[in-house]
């Protein structure tokens, strides 16, 4: 597709269920970046893919999240028995990654899911 | 300290008037610099990014880079209604940081 595609756009779910949201990026875009963000709050990083690197999962806020991204393309944010602090929208990003400087290319955003934990 | 500050405002300005949104940074490593725009409820939208010290303009918007003083801004002119949303800085540093964003209102 023209853009990064997030599925689904909204997400209700009861509190100890495990959500997984989706994100397709732009054809080519090697990097990937997961997104929390609160309401009325800036961004939260999550966690970060490069090509075949290991990824940066510095941000993860805990155990219960994890993240995979399969054949270097889709990716899916997974979050383990959900609790009411995680409702957000969850934004994905990608971008194209040059070689040196693979964090230094801008990031194109999907429309987010807006996880809402009940 | 933040990695990345910004006044939340909001701030407000008449249409047709110039918009200058400001943002400091805090790793003097950083590489890039980009301005987001986003509006209520929905994703953030890149407007510009600046790599080197000075200024880059492209339409109305002009990004401006400072490394000395660990400053971005973000020039608007010839505001308009549609501008009104929240811009959001980003530096890479060792990681890629977003401020908290500043709300502008474009008072027709």
């Amino acid at each position: 597709g023209a853009g990064v595609s997030q599925s689904p756009s909204n997400k209700v779910t009861e509190k100890g269920k495990d959500v997984e949201l989706r994100c397709d990026p732009i054809s080519g875009h090697t990097a990937l970046y997961w997104y929390r963000q609160s309401l009325g709050q800036g961004l939260e990083f999550l966690i970060y893919f490069q090509g075949n690197s290991a990824p940066d999962k510095s941000g993860l806020p805990s155990d219960r999240f994890s993240a995979e991204r399969t054949g270097g393309s889709v990716s899916t944010l997974t979050i383990q028995r959900t609790q009411q602090e995680d409702s957000a929208v969850y934004l994905c990003a990608s971008s194209l990654a040059k070689a040196l400087l693979p964090r230094n290319q801008p990031q194109h955003f999907g429309d987010g899911t807006r996880l809402s934990i009940l | 300290q933040k990695e990345v500050e910004q006044n939340s405002g909001p701030l407000s300005v008449p249409e047709g008037a110039i918009a200058s949104l400001n943002c400091t940074y805090s790793d003097r490593g950083s590489q890039s610099f980009f301005w987001y725009r986003q509006y209520s409820g929905k994703s953030p939208e890149l407007i510009m990014f600046i790599y080197s010290n000075g200024d880059k303009e492209d339409g109305r918007f002009t990004a401006q880079l400072n490394k000395a003083s660990q400053y971005v801004s973000l020039l608007i002119r010839d505001s308009q209604p549609s501008d009104s949303a929240t811009y959001l800085c980003a530096v890479n540093g060792n990681q890629f940081y977003f401020g908290t964003g500043t709300s502008l209102t474009v008072i027709p």
